[in-house]
């Protein structure tokens, strides 16, 4: 089955303890986008990755790194988190970067708490 | 930079009545336009997409949107709502790459029976 997966779903943590939020595609596809979503605000887009060793900054990337080694896993890494990164964090994947005829798959979300 | 306004926060319907979610957007250059729907504790899915060919596009579950360019808007209907339909929506835009997205804050919607 074609799915974008996420991994925790679910993390409550701490001030400064650094954490990473996993996400894996299984139909190699080339492009794959971090996003949070908050109340009122609808969907931010963090960063975005055109291919392996590929990326480039969204709108709201200031507090998140990202790497993409291998097509499918693009990890997002939150070195240093602090409360106001609370939030419900998806990632999404499209078979071409450029490609408008595709749409972005997205995964089922991981909500992080940052206490 | 691109934007992109939702009006109204929640919108409620009977079953059986027109829905029609309002988009706005602003962008420098002709844009690409979508609709995508939120069901509980999941990820988004594509509604329809506008990349200018046909203004009025349609799209899945009996849902169309109409691209108007003099009134920077792209805003989703659907004749008859169901009780499925209740979801939250987002209007989106896209840069002319489809790299970058920038979303609404997003519409929900209930319908009553």
């Amino acid at each position: 089955e074609a799915q974008v997966t996420q991994n925790p779903r679910y993390l409550i943590t701490v001030t400064g303890k650094k954490l990473t939020v996993t996400c894996s595609q299984n139909m190699n596809h080339e492009y794959m986008s971090w996003y949070r979503q908050d109340p009122g605000l609808g969907l931010r887009q963090i960063y975005y990755s055109m291919n392996v060793e590929v990326t480039d900054k969204g709108d709201v990337p200031e507090g998140y790194k990202v790497s993409r080694k291998e097509k499918r896993n693009f990890p997002l890494i939150l070195e240093s988190p602090s409360p106001n990164q609370t939030s419900l964090y998806f990632c999404a994947s499209r078979r071409f970067a450029g490609d408008s005829n595709q749409p972005q798959h997205f995964g089922d979300g991981t909500r992080l708490s940052i206490l | 930079a691109q934007s992109v306004t939702q009006l109204g926060s929640h919108v409620s319907v009977s079953e059986g009545a027109l829905v029609l979610l309002r988009c706005n957007y602003s962008s420098s250059v002709p844009p690409y336009l979508f609709w995508y729907v939120q069901y509980p504790n999941q990820g988004l899915q594509l509604l329809l997409k506008y990349t200018s060919a046909a203004t009025l596009v349609k799209g899945i579950n009996g849902f169309e949107a109409e691209f108007k360019k003099s009134e920077t808007s792209f805003h989703l209907t659907k004749p008859s709502a169901h009780m499925s339909d209740a979801a939250e929506y987002f209007c989106a835009v896209s840069e002319r790459n489809f790299n970058k997205f920038y979303f609404g804050s997003g519409t929900k919607l209930n319908v009553k029976p």
